[in-house]
């Protein structure tokens, strides 16, 4: 079945600094990709998606291009702020099977922004 | 435009009783999952039903079950609780099955 592997956490940074959070994943057919963010005590919040290969999904400064040859989704931000603390799910959708449309997630990568 | 809606916010049962669980979709969405999300972990999927038709489910036992309504709005019943079925309950509409999906807020359920 469909797998996530995401960078482990959690990632401490400064405010203004690079972020970087590795997502890859195994699924069948070809998925669609997203990064969903969930703040503490709440729901999740779709924070980016890519359809095909090479497609950039981008939203808030943050970017992810969807790489077919590596299977990999990796999350950036130029310059994070402490807002962005948060819990970050990468999770490809599944295409085709019995569970189509089915969404995997893996254990999720917790990101603190000191000021 | 209303986003998905969840009730109870929070629920507490005891080990062997059963709990219902409500999810209203978002205006325009036939399609409604549910995942299951343990503390410290990512959501599972449960099942998702896609105008009124279970469409696929997740590996969950079958004493949780699910249904859809004619306006989209579902519910999840689980039956003889287990203490491991502590968790929130996620519930995500999306336009048909194959759309993105929005999450509502969730159900934090605590069994004891």
């Amino acid at each position: 079945g469909d797998s996530v592997t995401q960078m482990e956490g959690p990632v401490t940074l400064s405010e203004e600094a690079f972020l970087t959070i590795n997502c890859t994943y195994t699924a069948t057919g070809y998925p669609s990709l997203f990064w969903y963010v969930q703040y503490p005590g709440e729901g999740l919040q779709l924070l980016l998606k890519a359809t095909k290969a090479d497609d950039k999904g981008s939203n808030k400064g943050f970017e992810a291009t969807y790489r077919k040859e590596t299977t990999s989704f990796h999350l950036e931000k130029g310059s994070v702020q402490v807002s962005d603390s948060a819990v970050y799910f990468c999770a490809p959708r599944n295409a085709g099977g019995t569970s189509y449309g089915k969404l995997t997630f893996g254990q999720g990568t917790i990101l603190t922004v000191h000021p | 435009e209303t986003g998905v809606t969840q009730s109870p916010t929070h629920l507490i049962k005891t080990r062997g009783q059963q709990v219902t669980l409500r999810c209203s979709s978002q205006s325009g969405h036939n399609t409604v999952s549910w995942y299951q999300q343990a503390l410290g972990q990512g959501p599972q999927f449960i099942f998702q039903y896609y105008r009124e038709e279970e469409n696929g489910r997740g590996n969950f036992p079958p004493r949780f079950s699910g249904l859809q309504f004619p306006n989209y709005s579902s519910e999840l019943n689980v039956n003889a609780l287990e203490l491991d079925d502590s968790a929130l309950y996620l519930c995500a509409s999306s336009f048909t099955h194959s759309d993105t999906q929005y999450f509502g807020p969730g159900t934090r359920l605590t069994v004891l």
